[in-house]
């Protein structure tokens, strides 16, 4: 089993409609979470993170958590041909010691595809 | 304030050489941690570094080091190339002072091994 781990998509979204992306972790005592979005041949840009369950909005990006059932999600709103990219989750550990807290785990990426 | 840079970032080598990559994070951080990234195996961790000390280590052979340094610029360096080494290699800068840190990433130096 995957220590992070995304649907590969493609998902393909019309433009103007949500796109809901999730991700699942294994290890239970993960702390943060992030999302990044990478365009192609570029490097991957930070756009949301989220520490407490529930939901965090940020603009049209909305981060949830749920840590009993161990996943996270992000919901792109009113979607644009410009948020076509591959959307990252990753995952720190968070330990009391610090070894853990520059390490980020990251899942395999889903691919957004947005149709004007 | 400016953003995480590295040098160079294209890079073509030969099997069997080695290579230095730069990375100078963003002003105020301490951490900096590396990120090797290829379609096969997507962003896998090679070490994090704070305050001059390495704090983590990846699954990586003992080909790939790395340093910082007292201003916390790292370098990386991977010695004895081999054509499976291809990839982007990125690095990422955080303060590295709470186990909450945002990572923030450098635009990547690819690395082509022929």
């Amino acid at each position: 089993q995957k220590e992070v781990e995304q649907n590969s998509g493609p998902l393909s979204v019309p433009e103007g409609a949500i796109a809901s992306l999730n991700c699942t972790y294994s290890d239970r005592g993960s702390q943060s979470f992030f999302w990044y979005r990478q365009y192609s041949g570029k490097s991957p840009e930070l756009i949301m993170f989220i520490y407490s369950n529930g939901d965090k909005e940020d603009g049209r990006f909305t981060a949830q958590l749920n840590k009993a059932s161990q996943y996270v999600s992000l919901l792109i709103r009113d979607s644009q041909p410009s948020d076509s990219a591959t959307y990252l989750c990753a995952v720190n550990l968070g330990r009391r010691t610090t070894d853990s807290w520059g390490k980020l785990q990251f899942g395999a990426g889903t691919q957004v595809v947005v149709t004007p | 304030k400016a953003g995480v840079t590295q040098t160079p970032r294209y890079l073509i080598k030969t099997r069997g050489q080695q290579v230095t990559l730069s990375c100078s994070p963003i002003s105020g951080h301490r951490s900096v941690s590396w990120y090797q990234q290829t379609p096969g195996q997507g962003l896998q961790f090679l070490f994090e570094y704070f305050s001059e000390t390495q704090r983590n280590k990846g699954n990586f052979p003992g080909r790939f080091s790395g340093r910082q340094f007292s201003n916390s610029r790292s370098e990386m360096n991977v010695s004895t190339l081999e054509l499976g080494d291809s990839a982007l290699y990125l690095c990422a800068s955080s303060s590295g002072q709470t186990s909450y840190n945002e990572q923030f990433f450098g635009p990547g130096t690819r690395l082509t091994v022929l």
